[in-house]
């Protein structure tokens, strides 16, 4: 079946270095969305990409989409200790609504 | 508006009990979503319902997992004979177009 990977699994930065996470499917997607959970709470919704390349920003956040759209990442410029918490991609293929998520990157921001 | 609400929030049942969790959508949302969160783990897709119509159910673990959305609004999962492997977090979530929108979940522990 389809899987999705993230990587790295976890990441320490120090408050004010950059952080990438990158997202890998095993299949073809039809789109891709970005989830952040921070500890203890529920996934919310941060963007969804859509077109082959396509790039998206938002304030310190810089999403991509990879040309093949099997794969995806997340940038985040000059982190903050608000930027603690799992990034999760999560995947949608073919016709289907369902959203396969990936394992996830915890990161943690050192002040 | 309410977000999506879930109830209750954190259940202990014994090994053989039968649970039911319920979700509460965001008004007018058409499309709801169950998932399995174990801890440390991205969440894992168990069923989702358009309006009253349970179109995919691929994601239940066994048929002692049971959801129904009678009349298009709230659904409730129900797991019959609940094992040890059962426990988890239970996320319900709602979508109009695209994005999901995360209730805080159920934290069932089976002992």
């Amino acid at each position: 079946g389809q899987q999705v990977m993230q990587i790295p699994q976890y990441q320490h930065v120090q408050e004010g270095e950059d952080f990438t996470t990158y997202c890998n499917s095993s299949t073809t997607l039809s789109n891709i969305q970005w989830y952040k959970q921070r500890p203890g709470g529920h996934p919310v919704f941060l963007i969804q990409l859509v077109k082959s390349g396509e790039v998206k920003k938002q304030k310190r956040l810089t999403f991509q989409f990879g040309e093949a759209k099997k794969n995806s990442s997340l940038h985040i410029t000059a982190t903050q200790t608000t930027d603690v918490g799992t990034y999760f991609c999560a995947g949608r293929g073919g016709a289907t609504n369902k959203l396969i998520f990936g394992t996830g990157t915890l990161l943690a921001v050192q002040p | 508006g309410a977000g999506v609400s879930q109830s209750p929030r954190y259940k202990v049942a014994k090994r053989g009990q039968d649970v039911a969790l319920r979700c509460d959508p965001i008004s007018g949302h058409v499309s709801l979503f169950w998932y399995q969160q174990a801890l440390g783990q991205g969440p894992e897709f168990l069923t989702y319902f358009q309006n009253e119509a349970q179109l995919d159910k691929s994601g239940l673990p066994s048929d002692r997992f049971f959801a129904e959305r009678p009349e298009g609004s709230v659904s409730t999962l129900k797991i019959q004979r609940t094992q040890q492997e059962d426990s988890a977090v239970y996320l319900c979530a709602s979508s109009l177009s695209g994005e999901q929108y995360f209730g805080p979940g159920t934290r069932l522990t089976v002992t």
